[in-house]
């Protein structure tokens, strides 16, 4: 098994919602990162996690949680999102975070109405 | 971290070698290349990396100058489904190499 999976694939919420994106490998890898990526750009870091452990907030902020319940799984947790927290969100996972070739999931397509 | 400079888009011929170039004049000793390329609306898809060596693999190759300054990824026999975003990223850290611009290729008929 050699893909990163996200869901959902599109994600529709009010301001004032709560909602979770999720994300999974099968690879063994133990760094687990998530991006954001808004149209015509490229994408941006906002977390790392290694072995289980956030190492790397790139400055996100608090309306955006991440979680990483085991080595396979990693989750985003949304609350009171702005209307331009609107973009693709990407999961990606690598042997570690030392290492590169990072392997990227399909993205969740998250519209904040 | 060392910064790349991608031109922003490139077209090539169908059945033609791509050649994307990428500046990296600041890379330090220990910071290995990258590439990615991303189609539209999908994730990015890791491609190649390197350090000193040229490298190859069954999607590319890397051609890394002797100075480390540039590189170039080449595509020997383009196709229309290679038509992406391609970046080239520098580091030593997944967690602290970032996405430049990357140029667009655009495989033509």
């Amino acid at each position: 098994d050699t893909e990163v999976t996200q869901t959902p694939k599109h994600l529709v919420m009010g301001m004032t919602n709560k909602k979770s994106l999720k994300c999974e490998q099968h690879m063994g890898h133990r760094a687990m990162y998530w991006y954001k990526q808004k149209a015509k750009k490229p994408p941006e870091l906002m977390f790392v996690y290694s072995y289980e452990k956030l190492s790397i907030n790139e400055s996100v902020p608090s309306r955006f949680s991440p979680e990483c319940p085991n080595s396979s799984l990693l989750n985003l947790h949304l609350h009171a999102l702005q209307p331009e927290d609107s973009a693709l969100y990407l999961c990606a996972s690598s042997q570690s975070e030392v290492f590169g070739g990072e392997f990227f999931g399909p993205g969740t397509r998250l519209t904040v109405l | 971290d060392a910064k790349t400079t991608q031109p922003p888009s490139m077209d090539c011929a169908e059945g033609r070698a791509a050649n994307l170039p990428c500046n990296h004049s600041t890379i330090s000793g220990n910071e290995y290349v990258y590439w990615y390329r991303q189609i539209h609306s999908q994730g990015p898809q890791y491609i190649i990396h390197g350090l000193k060596n040229n490298e190859t693999n069954e999607m590319a190759s890397l051609i890394i100058t002797e100075d480390r300054k540039s590189s170039t990824l080449i595509l020997p026999h383009a196709t229309l489904r290679d038509t992406a975003v391609y970046y080239c990223i520098v580091g030593n850290n997944a967690g602290k190499s970032t996405f430049g611009d990357g140029t667009t290729l655009t495989v033509k008929p």
